[in-house]
């Protein structure tokens, strides 16, 4: 299992980003997949998450209406449109793979760090 | 989606035991038995050691076990060695089809 993210960078505030994770070695259109970030030196923070299909998709409140996760099963790759972005959204991104069944996350990228600052 | 409570920190000498509390709410830990345990070492990815709040996935060592009473649940870690200190986090996923983390802890081996 690999999972690389690209697409981080530094971004001014109030504009967008778009986050991407390439998927290999499993059946990418047969997990679940999430985003979770870590400000620097902070805690792990729960982003989004989307079904095998791409047919749910779920949100933190934080980033709930700024954010959007989707994917393309036939490119075996998870994205994370971010906009309207803050200060505060600055953090490394990670995309993992839901462990199925278990309502748990069993596989990490290395991550993509997005600093917002003017 | 408030984080739920860890300690912020945990210490113990090698071969010792510890124990890493997580308290959470009845939308969430008191809940489902959906809660995870993560263990992370500074500027690396986190490592799943513990789901569904028991189960050690393959190649976790057996010094580490999960267990959950009410709205807590615990990590335990036995035969301390200093490979194990980093920072754990707990995950629990909720009743709003959302998963909140821990609040962090960091374990230190003295």
């Amino acid at each position: 299992v690999q999972l690389v993210e690209s697409g981080g960078g530094v971004v001014q505030p109030g504009r967008s980003l778009r986050l991407s994770c390439a998927a290999s070695g499993f059946t990418f259109s047969t997990y679940g997949m999430h985003w979770v970030r870590q400000a620097p030196g902070k805690g792990l923070e729960w982003v989004a998450s989307i079904w095998y299909d791409g047919s749910n998709t779920y949100y933190a409140d934080s980033v709930k209406g700024r954010f959007t996760i989707s994917r393309d099963n036939s490119k075996n790759t998870l994205s994370l449109q971010m906009s309207s972005l803050r200060a505060e959204d600055t953090a490394v991104f990670y995309c993992a793979r839901e462990k199925y069944g278990d309502f748990s996350v069993d596989y990490w990228g290395q991550g993509t760090l997005v600093t917002v600052s003017s | 989606q408030s984080a739920l409570t860890q300690p912020a920190s945990v210490s113990g000498s090698p071969g010792q035991s510890i124990t890493i509390s997580c308290t959470g709410t009845s939308s969430d830990i008191g809940h489902y038995n959906y809660v995870s345990w993560f263990q992370q070492h500074p500027g690396k990815a986190p490592k799943l050691m513990i789901y569904a709040v028991t189960n050690r996935p393959s190649g976790v060592s057996n010094r580490f076990s999960g267990s959950k009473s009410g709205n807590t649940a615990s990590l335990s870690i036995s035969g301390l060695q200093t490979e194990d200190e980093a920072d754990y986090y707990c995950y629990s996923y909720t009743t709003a089809s959302a998963y909140v983390f821990g609040t962090g802890t960091k374990v230190t081996v003295l």
